[in-house]
């Protein structure tokens, strides 16, 4: 395997459900990345992991709960989901966070959720 | 100011044209910039990053203005295969404090090359 890889690709689920997204990157990458894409909204980034270390980022739900094993492995754990919550996620490496210089993101293919 | 704004589109256009787009972004110290392309129901994929003196990649040319904090892609001799989404990314300070940047990208503008 290549790349970034995200499973599942499709994902539906209820509110009151308890589901993961997984992604796992073999680039030998030092930051993952899990962003939202909605219609018509740009790309939000909504969690960083540098080093296996987390990043914070205040303005996302704690419905939504990251988590990175090591630095090849990043999950997204989805409890209590609000249905404005349906949207692409998309997972990313890069070599390094946060540097002032050039950080070319590489995306998986994403997970298109749809909560009902 | 939004972060970083790009033309709403969508651009439609025939094989063969030229087409411009334009993206402006609000942080003066910003040093690295890029176009990304997502195809429909695809994920981003880096097109090419712009440099100060501007470039070129075949029928893709980048540049970029830091006085008026504008950066513009033009696609000559367009091809079917050009429709996508076209995404300026620009390297922002990071809110969370320190010295971090992160990549913020505008909403994207769909181009359609017709037959």
């Amino acid at each position: 395997e290549t790349g970034v890889t995200q499973t599942p690709r499709h994902l539906v689920m209820g509110m009151t459900n308890k589901k993961s997204l997984k992604c796992e990157q073999h680039l030998g990458h030092n930051a993952m990345y899990w962003y939202k894409q909605s219609a018509k909204k740009p790309l939000e980034l909504m969690f960083v992991y540098s080093l296996e270390e987390r990043v914070e980022n205040n303005s996302v739900p704690s419905r939504f709960s990251p988590e990175c094993p090591n630095s090849s492995h990043l999950f997204l754990h989805l409890h209590t989901l609000q249905p404005e919550d349906s949207a692409l996620y998309l997972c990313a490496s890069s070599q390094s966070w946060g540097t002032h210089g050039a950080n070319v993101l590489t995306f998986g293919a994403g997970s298109r959720l749809t909560v009902l | 100011r939004k972060e970083v704004e790009q033309d709403p589109g969508p651009f439609n256009v025939p094989e063969g044209a030229t087409v411009a787009f334009n993206c402006t972004y609000s942080n003066s110290a910003s040093q690295s910039f890029f176009w990304y392309r997502q195809d429909c129901r695809k994920e981003p994929k880096l097109l090419m990053s712009v440099y100060s003196s501007g470039n070129e990649d075949g029928r893709f040319t980048a540049q970029l203005n830091r006085a008026s904090q504008y950066i513009s892609l033009l696609i000559r001799d367009s091809k079917l295969s050009d429709s996508a989404t076209y995404l300026c990314v620009v390297n922002i300070l990071y809110e969370g404090g320190g010295s971090n940047y992160k990549l913020t990208f505008g909403k994207g503008t769909l181009l359609t090359v017709n037959p």
